[in-house]
C-alpha cells in the first residue's frame, strides 16, 4: 500500500543549484498537487495537475516548474534554488469527482538551500 | 479568494476529555468543502473529515465530528475522548467544489497536546 511516494526525503542544495522532486501515486488518481509548508504556516499550493496532460499555477508558483509525466507521476523542479525555497514539500493526489475527494499526501521532502 | 483562520496556536487537553479546535473561513463561493487534516510529529498529512457546504448534517468520522455553522462561517473540529495519539498539528482547509479537483487553502494550524 504505497499510496503517494516522494523522493528524496531530504536534500541540501547550494544557492543556484537545480533539483527535481519526484512524486508517484499508485491509486489511479487523476489529480495531483504540490505544496510547500513553511514554519508556522499551513500548506500552500505551488502547482497542480487536474488531470493527465494539464498543469496550472497555484498560490506560490514563482521559481518552480512542474511536469505531469503520466497519470502516476508529477515532478517539481527548482531551476535555480534560492534560500527562500527552503521548506518541506508535499505531493498529494485525489480522485476526480465533485471536489469532495480527500487528498492523499506523501511523507514530504525536507529541502534546505544554503 | 478563500481564507481559513485558526486562532488557537496551541491547545491542551487531558486524556479522555473532549476538545474543540476552532476554524473560521471566508469564501465568496456558494459551493465549497471544508476539510480537516492531522499532522503528527512524524510529518505526514492525514485526512480526518470532510463537510460540504450544502450538507445539512454535521459530518462525523468515529471520534471526530465537524461542528458546521454556515451562518457564522465556522467549521470547528470536535475530538471526543482524546487519546495520547491525538497529539499533533491540526489543519483546517477549504476548497471550491464542482471543479472535479481541489485547490486547498489551509489555515496555520493548531497544535494539540494530550496529557495523561
Amino acid at each position: 500500500n504505497a499510496g503517494v511516494t516522494q523522493t528524496p526525503k531530504f536534500q541540501v542544495l547550494k544557492t543556484g543549484q537545480s533539483m527535481t522532486l519526484q512524486c508517484a501515486q499508485d491509486m489511479n488518481h487523476n489529480s495531483m498537487y504540490w505544496y510547500r509548508q513553511d514554519p508556522g504556516m499551513g500548506l500552500r499550493l505551488i502547482y497542480y495537475s487536474a488531470s493527465e496532460g494539464t498543469t496550472d499555477k497555484g498560490e506560490v508558483p514563482n521559481g518552480y516548474n512542474v511536469s505531469r509525466l503520466n497519470k502516476r507521476e508529477f515532478s517539481l523542479r527548482l531551476e535555480s534554488a534560492a534560500p527562500s525555497q527552503t521548506s518541506v514539500y508535499f505531493c498529494a493526489s485525489s480522485r476526480q469527482g465533485s471536489g469532495n475527494q480527500p487528498q492523499h499526501f506523501g511523507d514530504g521532502t525536507r529541502l534546505s538551500i544554503l | 479568494a478563500q481564507k481559513i483562520t485558526q486562532t488557537q496556536p496551541g491547545m491542551f487537553v487531558q486524556e479522555k476529555e473532549a476538545v474543540t479546535l476552532d476554524c473560521t473561513y471566508d469564501t465568496s463561493d456558494q459551493s465549497y468543502g471544508l476539510f480537516w487534516y492531522k499532522q503528527p510529529s512524524s510529518g505526514e498529512m492525514i485526512f480526518l473529515i470532510y463537510q460540504g457546504s450544502y450538507d445539512e448534517q454535521n459530518a462525523t468520522e468515529g471520534r471526530y465530528s465537524l461542528n458546521f455553522q454556515k451562518a457564522r462561517k465556522s467549521a470547528n473540529l470536535v475530538i471526543s475522548a482524546s487519546q495520547l495519539g491525538d497529539s499533533a498539528m491540526y489543519f483546517c482547509a477549504t476548497s471550491r467544489m464542482n471543479t472535479g479537483f481541489q485547490k486547498l487553502v489551509f489555515g496555520t494550524g493548531t497544535r494539540l497536546l494530550v496529557s495523561p
